[in-house]
């Protein structure tokens, strides 16, 4: 069965370090999704992904994040400059087709800022 | 935008008893809803979900949910509970552009023997 993946499963970084964490979304998926989920609390969305461009974006989303899908078969993260706050874990998640309702969700990058 | 509320950060029952957990959402528009159930230190594993049709939808593991537009709820049920269903469960709510989903703050289900 088709899955998502994510590497690293497990990122340590220093603080004010770039990061990214990449995804390979099921093939033939459309759009695509980043989510976070600091220890202990809920699954917050990032950002959605379409046809080369953002979609949607929360409030969280800011410049030192992007997204990029440099080939056709991944989709990565970008933190910039990495803070104490980022530690969490990233979940990436991917959608089949306009009108499909389920999001296919990876098994996460833990992602630790020292 | 949509938003989702679950009722009770813990809930803990006794092997064989009914579990209830509790969702509530907000959307001006039709919901899609989902319930994620997480096991420690792992993913997100979709339980069941509702988009359009049929109220009451069941899912993986016993569980089933109904949704209730006049109540704005989507609790999730299974009548009896099992040692392996203690996790983490998250409801979930987004649109037919499902540009974004928002998950509630979870419920963590404990279950004693």
């Amino acid at each position: 069965e088709p899955e998502v993946t994510q590497t690293p499963s497990h990122q340590v970084t220093q603080m004010g370090q770039e990061v990214i964490l990449r995804c390979v979304p099921i093939s033939n998926h459309l759009y695509f999704y980043w989510y976070r989920q600091i220890l202990g609390q809920k699954v917050e969305f990032l950002v959605s992904f379409y046809n080369n461009e953002i979609s949607e974006k929360s409030e969280i989303f800011d410049d030192q994040f992007s997204v990029e899908r440099p080939d056709g078969s991944n989709f990565t993260l970008k933190i910039r400059s990495t803070k104490l706050e980022d530690s969490a874990m990233y979940f990436c998640a991917s959608r089949a087709r306009e009108g499909a309702s389920e999001q296919f969700f990876g098994p996460g990058t833990r992602l630790t800022v020292l | 935008a949509q938003s989702v509320t679950q009722l009770g950060s813990h809930v803990s029952v006794s092997e064989g008893a009914l579990v209830l957990l509790r969702c509530n959402y907000s959307s001006s528009v039709p919901p899609y809803l989902f319930w994620y159930v997480q096991y420690p230190n792992q993913g997100l594993q979709l339980l069941l979900k509702y988009t359009t049709g049929a109220t009451l939808v069941k899912g993986i593991n016993g569980f089933e949910a109904e949704f209730k537009k006049s109540e704005t709820s989507f609790h999730l049920t299974k009548p009896s509970a099992h040692m392996s269903d203690a996790a983490e469960y998250f409801c979930a709510v987004t649109t037919y552009n499902n540009n974004d989903m928002r998950f509630g703050a979870g419920t963590r289900l404990t279950v004693k023997p």
